[in-house]
């Protein structure tokens, strides 16, 4: 069983709302990510905190801001999306960032916007 | 560059006979190779890990990877399939040039594994 835990597991949104994606992770690690996977495709890295501070943007649109208030918890904020938005949205922790570490998972919160 | 190169988009087996799942990579320096299994609406669980310690590798589920540095091949295998074994599989090569795990991962596009009764 994942100990990375995500909610919602699903959630819908108009393209003017304002939600939030949240991660919680017991493990002790001090990296957090977010990835975003679209149908049949392999995911793709979104952002990366590391001890608690943004390490990593992968040049991701501004209407998509994470947050990460301690080193168990990470956000993902959302505003203003677009229809092309909608994924499956995966949050990951590992022991910490450096390359090497085995990054794990959690459930993924699919997001449809509409 | 690092690549890792999943060999089959599709494979389908019959329950109770072997998988095969086949990878290849490219990598100058030693990798550090994953497979990781994607079960359908779930997140993705990792089945194994290569880090050099030894070449085959067991992992979860009864699966198993063998790595060939000269064949450059990270094949997942599996003594005979379960239905439940029905999933999208990718295989991942760390690139060590790169110093930070997330931007390190290298993911082949998947495998999807069909198992019929």
């Amino acid at each position: 069983d994942t100990e990375v835990t995500q909610t919602p597991k699903h959630l819908v949104m108009g393209m003017t709302n304002k939600k939030s994606l949240k991660c919680e992770q017991h493990m002790g690690h001090r990296a957090m990510y977010w990835y975003k996977q679209k149908a049949k495709k392999p995911p793709e890295l979104m952002f990366v905190y590391s001890y608690e501070k943004l390490s990593i943007n992968e040049s991701v649109p501004s209407r998509f801001s994470p947050e990460c208030p301690n080193s168990s918890l990470l956000n993902l904020h959302l505003h203003a999306l677009q229809p092309e938005d909608s994924a499956l949205y995966l949050c990951a922790s590992s022991h910490d960032g450096e390359r090497g570490n085995t990054i794990y998972f959690g459930e993924g919160s699919w997001l449809t916007v509409v | 560059a690092q690549s890792v190169t999943q060999l089959d988009s599709h494979v389908s087996v019959s329950e109770g006979t072997p998988v095969l799942l086949r990878c290849n990579y490219s990598s100058s320096y030693s990798p550090s190779l994953f497979w990781y299994v994607q079960h359908p609406n779930k997140g993705l669980q990792l089945l194994l890990k290569y880090t050099s310690a030894a070449t085959l590798v067991k992992g979860i589920n009864g699966f198993e990877a063998e790595f060939k540095k000269s064949e450059t091949s990270f094949h997942l295998t599996k003594p005979s399939a379960h239905m439940s074994d029905a999933a999208e599989y990718f295989c991942v090569v760390s690139d060590p040039t790169r110093r930070q795990a997330g931007t390190a991962l290298i993911f082949g596009k998947g495998t999807t594994l069909s198992v019929s009764s």
